[in-house]
């Protein structure tokens, strides 16, 4: 199994600002995934992140707005920019697969995003 | 593509009753099913999974079986707990094309 910490677990932000939620696993994953879960829904792709290349965007999920680091095997970040009440979601990393060939997802436990 | 539908809640039972969250799939592939279970205030753990059809996952007293013939995959408790309260989550896996989806999720309340 793999082990994800992810923080923050909760923040408050002012609209217009940004925020970076970090993504670490204990061990080397090939793919990580950004996910949205906004109140009472269920969980919506943002993007996949592979390290050493660029993240790969779902539809109605652009760059400029969900900009995703992965600088190794291990972490990653996603940035919520110019935030507005409506990016007021829970969002969760997530891996799948990797050297130990792991057969379901894994999440960190979350962070959930109040814009006021 | 890939899908899941999954009951909708919420559900509310008293303890001690049975429990069924019925959840269907559509899927080109053979893809591997879960059911994941998120506690209030936290991410989702891994409740338990089947890998291929006629495969039964089981955990903490929950079962599901992997039905290809009705594409189910239907979650089921012989007597929940106040415990239990959480949303549940079923979801595919399509291996060959990285692909994960997530039904809707059902909110599940056992009151004692």
């Amino acid at each position: 199994s793999a082990v994800i910490s992810q923080k923050p677990s909760r923040d408050i932000c002012q609209r217009g600002t940004s925020l970076t939620i970090q993504c670490q696993v204990d061990s080397q994953v090939t793919m990580m995934f950004w996910y949205r879960q906004q109140p009472g829904q269920s969980l919506t792709l943002i993007a996949t992140a592979n390290q050493g290349s660029e993240a790969t965007y779902e539809s109605g999920f652009v760059i400029d707005k969900f900009p995703i680091s992965r600088p190794n095997l291990t972490f990653s970040t996603l940035t919520v920019s110019n935030m507005s009440p409506e990016d007021s979601s829970i969002y969760l990393c997530s891996v799948e697969g990797g050297p130990q060939g792991y057969t379901e997802a894994f999440f960190g436990q979350g962070t959930r995003l109040t814009v006021v | 593509g890939n899908s899941v539908t999954q009951m909708e809640g919420p559900v509310t039972l008293s303890e001690e009753a049975f429990l069924t969250i019925n959840c269907t799939y559509t899927a080109t592939g053979y893809p591997s099913l879960f059911w994941y279970v998120q506690y209030p205030g936290e991410g989702l753990q891994l409740l338990l999974k089947a890998t291929k059809a006629d495969d039964k996952g089981s955990n903490k007293g929950f079962e599901a079986t992997y039905r290809k013939e009705t594409t189910s995959f239907h979650l089921e408790k012989g007597s929940v707990q106040v415990s239990d309260s959480a949303v549940y989550f079923c979801a595919l896996s399509d291996r060959g094309n990285n692909d994960m989806r997530f039904g809707a999720g059902t909110r599940l309340t056992v009151k004692p």
